[in-house]
């Protein structure tokens, strides 16, 4: 039973260009949430996504920032026109319910690192 | 600011010393969870204790939460090398849908 699987492991691109981060969710958990971490700091939360929806966008930029979470395949976070300041662990996880419905613990993927040139 | 801050933001022990942390919070919650990243890692749950709970223990690891105070602690006794890692405290909101993490605090356990 595989983890959450995040990929690339990796990402380097040049200012002004995308960045496309894959996180597939453990098996069988439908709520996913991606968290941003610079060196030294704690995790920042970004959104959450059940399938097909976003529930919650409040730690995402507005501009140049979007996730989704299909049907089908991996939960993508996007990143348009990246700039320097992106640079940063991007991690995904997962659960079965939402944490708010009781005890509920979330499953981290071992993140993406993104450097912007 | 942030809803969980821990404290110290780094400890240095010898091995067999405990490591205490501390981890305080702003509103109301559901529960608080302790997670482990080592470095270049994802986080890795450790425990969870409810609102209505005081203390929790699994193997080395006893847990507190004073509600109260908006506070808990992390004790990992006897420690090893193997626990150097940053820990970090996190929290749900009453009502709320997302965990909210602390800064963390970066364990190193001297051999």
């Amino acid at each position: 039973n595989a983890g959450v699987m995040q990929n690339p492991r990796h990402l380097v691109r040049r200012r002004g260009q995308e960045a496309r981060l894959r996180c597939s969710p453990m098996k069988g958990h439908s709520h996913v949430y991606w968290y941003r971490q610079l060196p030294e700091e704690g995790l920042k939360f970004m959104v959450y996504l059940q399938k097909e929806n976003i529930i919650d966008e409040s730690g995402m930029p507005k501009e140049r920032f979007s996730a989704e979470f299909p049907k089908e395949g991996p939960s993508i976070l996007r990143i348009q026109q990246v700039v320097r300041g992106d640079s940063a662990a991007y991690f995904c996880a997962s659960s079965l319910k939402n944490p708010g419905q009781g005890d509920e613990k979330l499953f981290f993927g071992s993140g993406t690192q993104l450097s912007v040139l | 600011s942030q809803q969980g801050e821990e404290d110290p933001q780094a400890l240095s022990i010898q091995e067999g010393e405990n490591a205490t942390m501390n981890c305080s919070y702003k509103t109301s919650i559901n529960n608080l969870q302790w997670y482990r990243q080592n470095s270049g890692r994802g986080l890795v749950h450790l425990i969870l204790i409810r609102s209505n709970e005081r203390e929790k223990h699994s193997g080395r690891l006893r847990v507190t939460l004073d509600t109260s105070k908006k506070s808990s602690s992390l004790l990992i006794t006897a420690s090893r090398a193997a626990d150097t890692a940053s820990y970090f405290c996190a929290t749900i909101k009453a009502a709320g849908n997302k965990l909210t993490f602390g800064g963390g605090t970066r364990v190193l356990v001297k051999p």
